[in-house]
């Protein structure tokens, strides 16, 4: 089945650095690549939706210029949290949808579980 | 408003069935999804069902869906231990990306 990879799948970093989490469609190329984050026993939020080459579409009430994506490739797209704080301490996990396979096949990575300290 | 709501815990005997609950947003063209997601995971998908159906079953687990109620149920029988886990119930409405993710129901299975 359709596999997607996260990398790292845990990162601790100081206040004030920016930190680069990738998203990888392995076995198939995904035309819309997906960025949720998820806070202790809570829900996933919707926090924007890339299609390759394009800009990014930020839900309401994400910064986009905290939350930097960059969607290059039909198989890589990367999440920059730029001058992280403790606030963003959150599991961040992406999804993707399969180019031939229609908005019903979209499929979840691991996850990365981010620490600010 | 889009809105996907669902119970917080539900603690069962291993052995016995598991019922999991979700309340969806009025929409007239829908998929729903059932996710599993173990600490510290990734989700999973278990099953979906689109909203012109009322049922569909995939070996251990049975999907209903009362429409008129807009009321999905996830039944797991004969839960196991390795079933303890958060369950998502998650909307989309036809022809669109946006998954709307209920709460989460923490499932734990008493040995």
């Amino acid at each position: 089945g359709a596999v997607v990879s996260q990398h790292p799948s845990w990162v601790i970093c100081k206040s004030g650095t920016s930190v680069k989490i990738e998203c990888r469609s392995l076995d198939f190329q995904a035309t819309t690549m997906f960025w949720y984050r998820q806070f202790p026993k809570q829900s996933l939020m919707l926090m924007a939706t890339s299609n390759e080459g394009s800009k990014a579409t930020y839900e309401q009430g994400v910064e986009k210029d905290k939350f930097l994506i960059n969607h290059a490739s039909l198989t890589l797209s990367t999440l920059t949290v730029t001058s992280a704080h403790p606030e963003d301490s959150s599991f961040y996990i992406c999804s993707a949808t399969e180019l031939a396979g229609g908005p019903d096949t979209q499929y979840f990575g691991p996850g990365t579980r981010l620490t600010v300290l | 408003g889009e809105d996907v709501e669902q119970s917080l815990f539900l603690s069962v005997r291993e052995g016995d069935s598991s019922v999991i609950n979700c309340t969806y947003t009025d929409s007239s063209s829908t998929y729903l999804y059932w996710y599993k997601q173990e600490p510290g995971a990734g989700l999973q998908l278990l099953t979906y069902i689109f909203s012109n159906m009322d049922m569909k079953q995939d070996q251990r687990l049975t999907v209903l869906l009362n429409k008129k109620d807009k009321h999905l149920s996830l039944r797991i029988a004969d839960t196991q231990t390795g079933d303890s886990a958060i369950y998502f119930c998650a909307e989309r409405t036809s022809g669109t990306y946006k998954y709307i993710f209920g709460t989460g129901t923490r499932l734990k299975v008493l040995a």
